[in-house]
């Protein structure tokens, strides 16, 4: 199956600075990636729909300043977590959307970020 | 506007019974339905879905659902259980499209020896 992969897997970083996780789709190109983040012991909660060389589309509630997104390319989409806070801490999950008729989102594996 | 509920939090169950982790949903609109497993620490796998045919959908792991319109329900079952099948699974809806998709709250199936 198609492969998502996530960088870095997990960082931990001091408050009021700025991390940038990566999602890659690695043997496929993907229009369309998806960020998500999940609370402990919670679902995953959707924050933006990725589309390649267009702005991302954010959930409600979701601060566009915050979490920038950016998606280069058909295989690259990466979050910024701008000046992050303890509260900013969570675990990070990618989706990337083949298309083509199958409708089916590959998960990259996560990023735990935390916030001290 | 859609909305999924999986009606248990936990389910502890013996190794080697049966299991089913029980999913409803609304829509105003057709889905797709899924089922996926997420372990400690890592991404979601996709266990199995329902986009149209057979009601009835076989997985991987031994897994399979069964999509009941009637009852907007997608209950996943497995007829024997192994300790590795404990991890917290989730399932989920989007409209035919798949452009959103919404996840449940998740159940977490805990596998005793």
């Amino acid at each position: 199956g198609a492969v998502v992969s996530q960088h870095p897997s997990w960082v931990i970083c001091k408050s009021g600075t700025s991390v940038k996780i990566e999602c890659r789709s690695l043997d496929f190109q993907a229009t369309t990636m998806f960020w998500y983040r999940q609370f402990p012991k919670q679902s995953l909660m959707l924050m933006a729909t990725s589309n390649e060389g267009s702005k991302a589309t954010y959930e409600q509630g979701v601060e566009k300043d915050k979490f920038l997104i950016n998606h280069a390319s058909l295989t690259l989409s990466t979050l910024t977590v701008t000046s992050a806070h303890p509260e900013d801490s969570s675990f990070y999950i990618c989706s990337a959307f083949e298309g083509g008729g199958e409708d089916e989102q590959f998960f990259g594996p996560g990023t735990r970020l935390t916030v001290l | 506007a859609q909305s999924v509920t999986q009606l248990d939090s936990q389910v502890p169950v013996f190794e080697e019974a049966p299991v089913e982790l029980r999913c409803n949903y609304s829509s105003s609109v057709s889905v797709y339905l899924f089922w996926y497993v997420q372990y400690p620490n890592q991404g979601l796998q996709l266990l199995l879905k329902y986009l149209s045919g057979s009601t009835l959908v076989k997985g991987i792991n031994g897994f399979e659902a069964e999509f009941n319109k009637s009852q907007t329900s997608f209950h996943l079952r497995k007829p024997s259980v192994h300790i590795s099948d404990t991890a917290e699974y989730f399932c989920a809806v989007d409209n035919t499209g798949g452009f959103k998709t919404i996840f449940g709250a998740g159940t977490r199936l805990f596998v005793k020896a």
